[in-house]
Parts: structure tokens; sequence; C-alpha cells
């Protein structure tokens, strides 16, 4: 079946304007993950979901990102009045369960550049 | 605070010679312990974990609780095997939240 895919692929905007990021996780996956890869910054946890709930918000870099998940598939994570430093390439993933030890899929990312 | 540490940025080794990717952690109690790969182009992809204590393209990883260390090793590089690899962590606490380090890019030269 289908992997993880997120859209847009790339992301130009303007500093100051808001942005949304979508991913679609694997079917019947009920976790949701997303990450943020900046460069000389590794890999960055933000908020997961189990289902469409986010017990854990506290990745998130501040209160200009918010995250929702809606009919447990479809998960969007939206940058308000984003800044320059909000630059890098946003990573979705799921799993099938929340729980422990369940590998996590990657969707291939959205690279997003604030001018 | 709970962190891991990927000490190399970059390890460049010939074809055929052995590798070794560090990874420290400083958890309480016992994480799951994951490697990630990403190769060129391609998406993060789940390498290997310790719990299945497999081998994975001829890579392995032991789990040292007394040095909180989980290296990635291979006998022999190959080519192809010339990636960026994380060591991740599992919080514990059941809730999937994985913690990566930074990354060690491994280039294996002909």
């Amino acid at each position: 079946g289908a992997g993880v895919s997120q859209s847009p692929s790339n992301k130009v905007t303007e500093k100051g304007k808001d942005v949304e990021l979508r991913c679609d996780p694997i079917s019947g996956h009920t976790a949701l993950y997303w990450y943020r890869q900046s460069l000389g910054q590794g890999l960055e946890f933000l908020i997961y979901f189990q289902g469409n709930s986010a017990p854990d918000k506290s990745g998130l870099p501040s209160d200009r990102f918010s995250a929702e998940r809606t009919g447990g598939s479809v998960s969007t994570l939206t940058i308000q009045r984003t800044q320059q430093e909000d630059s890098a390439v946003y990573l979705c993933a799921s799993s099938l369960r929340w729980a422990a030890q369940e590998t996590q899929y990657f969707g291939p990312g959205t690279r997003l550049l604030v001018l | 605070a709970q962190r891991v540490t990927q000490p190399e940025k970059l390890l460049s080794v010939f074809k055929g010679a052995p590798v070794e990717l560090k990874c420290n952690y400083s958890y309480s109690g016992s994480p799951e312990l994951f490697w990630y790969v990403q190769y060129s182009r391609q998406r993060l992809q789940l390498l290997l974990r310790h719990i299945s204590r497999e081998s994975i393209k001829g890579f392995t990883a032991d789990l040292n609780k007394g040095e909180t260390s989980f290296h990635l090793k291979k006998p022999f590089a190959q080519e192809e095997d010339s990636a960026m690899y994380y060591c991740a962590p599992l919080i514990p606490g059941n809730t999937g939240k994985l913690i990566f380090g930074q990354g060690t890019t491994l280039q294996v030269k002909p």
C-alpha cells in the first residue's frame, strides 16, 4: 500500500505569513508524529497524536506552532507568522499503534523556506 | 535531562573496513533503542531495533547498559552503506516518542 505522504513537498513563503503542512499517514495507523530536521540541529520531535488527541505538545517550538488531526487520519501542522528560523524539513511519521516498539514510517518531508 | 549523543558528525572509511557508529544515551530506566538510516534522496527508515536482536544489511547493535551505549557496527563496509545514520532511543512511558541523535554521516570510499 501507499506510504506516508506529505504535501507540499516544497514551500517558500515570506516572513510573517502563515503556512499549513499536511500529512497523510498509512491507512489504519493510529499514531502520527511530526519532526523537524534543521541544518545543524538534527531531528527534533515536535508533537505526536494518539488518534485525534495530542497528549504531549511540549516539543512545539513556540505558540506559533499548532497541529491537529481529524478523523484519525490526516494531520495538519500550522505555523503562524513564520520566521526565518522556521526554515527546515518537516517530517511526518506514522505507526500502527502509539505503543512503544512500533516501527515509525516516515514521509518524504516538506521543505520549508522562509524568506 | 534525557539525551542521546552521536559524537561523530562524519565517519569516513574505505570499502571493506569495519565500521562503528557510536551512540550514547542518558535516560532513566531502560529505553528501547533504534537506529534509523537515510540514504541519499530517500526517506528516513528503520534500520534495526534492539528488541529484535536482528542483523540488517550486516549491521548489528549491542546495548551496553553499563556504558549506556548502543553502537552500530558492521564488519565490512560497502559503498551502498553511505548514508546518514540516526540513533533514536524511545522515551520510556509507552508514548512512541523518539528522540534522535544529531546523526552521523557515513561515507564509504571505494
